[in-house]
């Protein structure tokens, strides 16, 4: 079992809509939870962070946690063109070091 | 403000070459990260130095050997490339400290023949 696992997609949505991207984790004593949008042929870029059960929203995106269930996402609501990239889950556990899941790939349709 | 710099940008080796992947912070952040990423396995961790003065294996140590130079600079040498070392490397930076994501350089794509 991986540490961290996400759907590989690829997830497409109609532009405007809400894309839901989720992740779950197996380390138990797993801290700090962050995603990371990659576009294609570039670096990460971190656009959210989370530490804590339920949700924290930043503009157009929304991190839930559920910390019991293992369980974490990012909503992207009103979702645009510019927003096709593949989402990377990065958790920081016992280890504290980032491991990051494989990534899902986002397509918005115009 | 650079942020984390890397170089080079691309490179290709013949196998058996040896090469440095350079990667300097000016963030003054404790903690650097080597990182490669290859389709479908998503970034993992070849070594990290967690301050200056230190540095341990992460996931995937075989064949790599890093030097942290100093607080802004950390390197990744190759001694004897092979082709199954394709793929994109990735050096980053982070404050220590668990609620601190990293920042990523431009990345290294090095194909070894």
């Amino acid at each position: 079992q991986k540490e961290v696992e996400q759907n590989s997609g690829p997830l497409s949505v109609p532009e405007g809509a809400i894309a839901s991207l989720n992740c779950t984790y197996s380390d138990r004593v797993s801290q700090s939870f962050f995603w990371y949008r990659q576009y294609s042929g570039k670096s990460p870029e971190l656009i959210m962070s989370i530490y804590s059960n339920g949700d924290k929203e930043d503009g157009r995106f929304t991190a839930q946690l559920n910390k019991a269930s293992q369980y974490v996402s990012l909503l992207i609501r009103d979702s645009q063109p510019s927003d096709s990239a593949t989402y990377l889950c990065a958790v920081k556990g016992s280890a504290r070091q980032l491991t990051f899941g494989s990534g899902t790939q986002l397509t918005v349709l115009p | 403000n650079a942020g984390v710099t890397q170089t080079p940008k691309f490179q290709v080796l013949k196998t058996g070459q040896s090469m440095t992947l350079q990667c300097a912070q000016d963030m003054n952040h404790n903690s650097m990260y080597w990182y490669r990423q290859d389709p479908g396995m998503g970034l993992r961790l070849i070594y990290y130095s967690a301050s200056e003065g230190t540095t341990d294996k992460g996931e995937v140590p075989n064949g790599y050997n890093v030097s942290r130079l100093n607080k802004r600079e950390f390197s990744l040498r190759l001694e004897s490339a092979a082709p199954s070392q394709t793929s994109v490397y990735f050096c980053a930076s982070s404050e220590a400290g668990t609620s601190y994501g990293y920042t990523f350089g431009s990345g290294t794509r090095l194909t070894v023949v």
